[in-house]
């Protein structure tokens, strides 16, 4: 079955530096979204991504397809305390299918 | 304003009891999903639906059963509780099959 590999499970930073999330997948995807989930909260939908290559941007986050539609980044420019939380991909090509996500902690 | 809710939001149980957690979207969704959230597990499927009548099983769906009656909701059942069981679990909606999901605020489960 398809499945979503994301790296790292863990990323702590000093705020102001970067941070970046990687989401590879065994399969050619269709599409992939991203998903920002804070401490005791839901997931909420970021963005999702469609195209080969695509790029996209929201203020400080960049996200990025890959060319072959298999694996997504998303990218944090001068992390914020806002910023805590876990981030997770998804996929649902067939049935819908979660990365473990990475959970940012951003020290002050 | 629409929205996805669920019941009850903390749930204490024993070991075999039935439990149901309820589902509630406004949006007029087609498509419904369940998830549950363990640490170092993310978010794992559990069942969805595609509309009424229609029932999926998704990658964690033994212990588990759900119907979908209308479009409003998906109740999910679990036939005898077991420790293993104890998680959040979350309860999402969309208007397509690869579109947006909306999650519901989430319900933790704990079983003794």
């Amino acid at each position: 079955g398809q499945q979503v590999m994301q790296i790292p499970q863990y990323q702590h930073v000093q705020e102001g530096e970067d941070f970046t999330t990687y989401c590879n997948s065994s399969t050619t995807l269709s599409n992939i979204q991203w998903y920002k989930q804070r401490p005791g909260g839901h997931p909420v939908f970021l963005i999702q991504l469609v195209k080969s290559g695509e790029v996209k941007k929201q203020k400080r986050l960049t996200f990025q397809f890959g060319e072959a539609k298999k694996n997504s980044s998303l990218h944090i420019t001068a992390t914020q305390t806002t910023d805590v939380g876990t981030y997770f991909c998804l996929t649902n090509a067939g049935k819908s299918t979660f990365g473990d996500g990475t959970t940012l902690t951003v020290k002050p | 304003d629409a929205e996805i809710t669920q019941s009850p939001r903390h749930k204490i149980t024993e070991t075999g009891r039935q439990v149901t957690l309820a589902c509630h979207q406004t949006w007029n969704h087609n498509n419904m999903f369940w998830y549950r959230q363990d640490l170092g597990h993310g978010l794992r499927l559990i069942h969805y639906s595609y509309g009424v009548q229609d029932t999926n099983k998704g990658e964690v769906s033994d212990g588990y059963s759900v119907s979908r009656s209308n479009t409003e909701d998906l109740p999910l059942t679990l036939e005898s509780a077991a420790s293993s069981q104890t998680s959040v679990y979350f309860c999402a909606s969309s208007v397509g099959r690869q579109e947006t999901q909306y999650f519901g605020p989430g319900t933790r489960l704990l079983v003794l």
